[in-house]
């Protein structure tokens, strides 16, 4: 089974230019959220997904962030224009969908550098 | 909305030793408990998870222990192994939402 596909790995930019992520869950989940890891902290939800229909972003600057998922499979988190505490890195991560469903699969994340 | 705590936030360990870290969370509608290793420069994987319907888990080494009624979980790993080494994040979710992640634990296990 393939795994939860991020790009880019490596992203390093200067304060208040643009980056994309981009993400490829699990075929079938219909769960993907977005993750901001600080270094040294635990992951953060930025922005969690059912489908096409976002569940949860309440904790998602809205003034320089956006994230889609238009087709109800991949997703683009965007960040427009950067700080220099968006230095992270990004978590996509999926499951399956209902109240019994566990386990999150996380990608291996997208470790942005802002200067 | 839910906070988790999560102690130690450092641990060492003599190989062979055991190892436990906490957690605590706020919102008693919480009702899913994974536990997540995440070595340096990877991805978090499960390792185990817990039910609000069970009091306690155990796979190999590794087993989780909850109490509702004070709403906090632990980790415990027995006989603790160099490959141990990580640092551990606990979290907590409700009805598989929203899951809310602890600062995490990073365990050192000595040799």
């Amino acid at each position: 089974e393939a795994g939860v596909a991020q790009s880019p790995r490596y992203k390093i930019i200067e304060k208040r230019q643009s980056v994309a992520f981009w993400c490829n869950p699990i075929s079938g989940h219909a769960t993907l959220y977005w993750y901001q890891q600080i270094l040294g902290q635990g992951p953060k939800l930025l922005i969690q997904f059912q489908n096409n229909g976002v569940v949860d972003d309440s904790q998602l600057p809205k003034d320089r962030f956006s994230a889609e998922r238009l087709k109800g499979v991949d997703s683009t988190l965007k960040i427009q224009p950067a700080k220099l505490e968006d230095s992270a890195v990004y978590l996509c991560a999926s499951r399956t969908s209902g109240s019994l469903a566990g386990e999150l699969f996380f990608g291996e994340g997208s470790r942005l550098t802002v200067l | 909305g839910e906070n988790v705590e999560q102690h130690p936030s450092t641990l060492s360990v003599q190989e062979g030793d055991s190892a436990v870290i906490k957690c605590t969370y706020s919102d008693s509608a919480s009702n899913y408990f994974p536990w997540y290793k995440q070595e340096l420069g990877k991805r978090p994987q499960l390792i185990i998870d817990i039910r609000s319907n069970v009091g306690e888990k155990k796979d190999q080494r590794i087993a989780v222990t909850l109490n509702k009624t004070a709403k906090h979980f632990s980790l415990h790993i027995t006989e603790t192994q160099p490959e141990d080494s990580a640092v551990y994040f606990c979290a907590a979710s409700m009805g598989g939402q929203n899951f809310v992640f602890g600062p995490g634990t990073r365990l050192s296990v000595l040799p």
